[in-house]
């Protein structure tokens, strides 16, 4: 069975650094690699998305890698901001049936003034 | 423009009573899916449906029914209740347009069986 491993359940970071945060799969390659971030109480919030055939993505403060050597995916927020503090989940589709996705448990960012 | 939109937020249920959970969507997305939410797991599949009147099973379908009987509703049933279905229940659809492939979630349903 699919397994997504998210490296930590928590990170603390101060404001103004880089956070990163790791996802590693086993077993099946994906098609998209995706990233969530969610606010307690809210459903998850679509970030970013990487294809199996790219390297990085970059969205304003997000940059997102993909090593399909490694499968692993790194998950990168600059310059943080308190505001940025909640759970980020990563998420694999495998490209069979569209959409089906398998979710890592989420690292719980917090970031501090 | 609501997006997705799930009905009840919260409810609590007799081990043993049934309940249906409520899936809107006005986006016109033909994928939609059934999540659970425990803590200290990654969100699990528990139903999908490609379309209108296809129902396919997720990950761990045991004790769940659904229907999609239009496109724009999916129903999650829970014909006799228990306490392992505490859970957070979140619906999604899926968009597939040209570069554009995420999925969309609802607010949740908090479900607490006693």
């Amino acid at each position: 069975s699919q397994k997504i491993e998210q490296n930590s359940e928590a990170l603390n970071i101060q404001e103004g650094k880089t956070a990163t945060l790791t996802c590693n799969y086993t077993n099946y390659s994906p098609a998209y690699l995706q990233w969530y971030r969610q606010d307690p109480g809210r459903g998850p919030v679509f970030l970013l998305l990487i294809r199996e055939n790219e390297k990085e993505k970059r969205k304003e403060r997000l940059k997102v890698t993909f090593d399909t050597t490694l499968k692993q995916s790194l998950f990168h927020i600059t310059a943080s901001q308190p505001a940025d503090s909640a759970t980020y989940l990563c998420a694999l589709d495998r490209g069979s049936t569209l959409g089906r996705l398998y979710f890592g448990r989420g690292t719980q960012l917090t970031v501090w003034p | 423009n609501a997006g997705v939109t799930q009905t009840p937020k919260f409810r609590v249920l007799k081990t043993g009573q049934s309940m249906t959970l409520l899936c809107a969507q006005d986006m016109n997305h033909e994928y939609m899916y059934w999540y659970r939410q425990d803590p200290g797991m990654g969100l699990r599949l528990i139903h999908y449906s490609v379309g209108e009147g296809t129902t396919a099973k997720g990950e761990v379908p045991d004790g769940y029914n659904v229907s999609r009987l239009k496109k724009q509703n999916f129903l999650l049933g829970l014909e006799s209740a228990a306490p392992s279905q505490t859970s957070v229940y979140f619906c999604a659809t899926y968009s597939t347009g040209l570069g554009n492939t995420e999925a969309f979630f609802g607010q949740g349903t908090r479900l607490t069986v006693v």
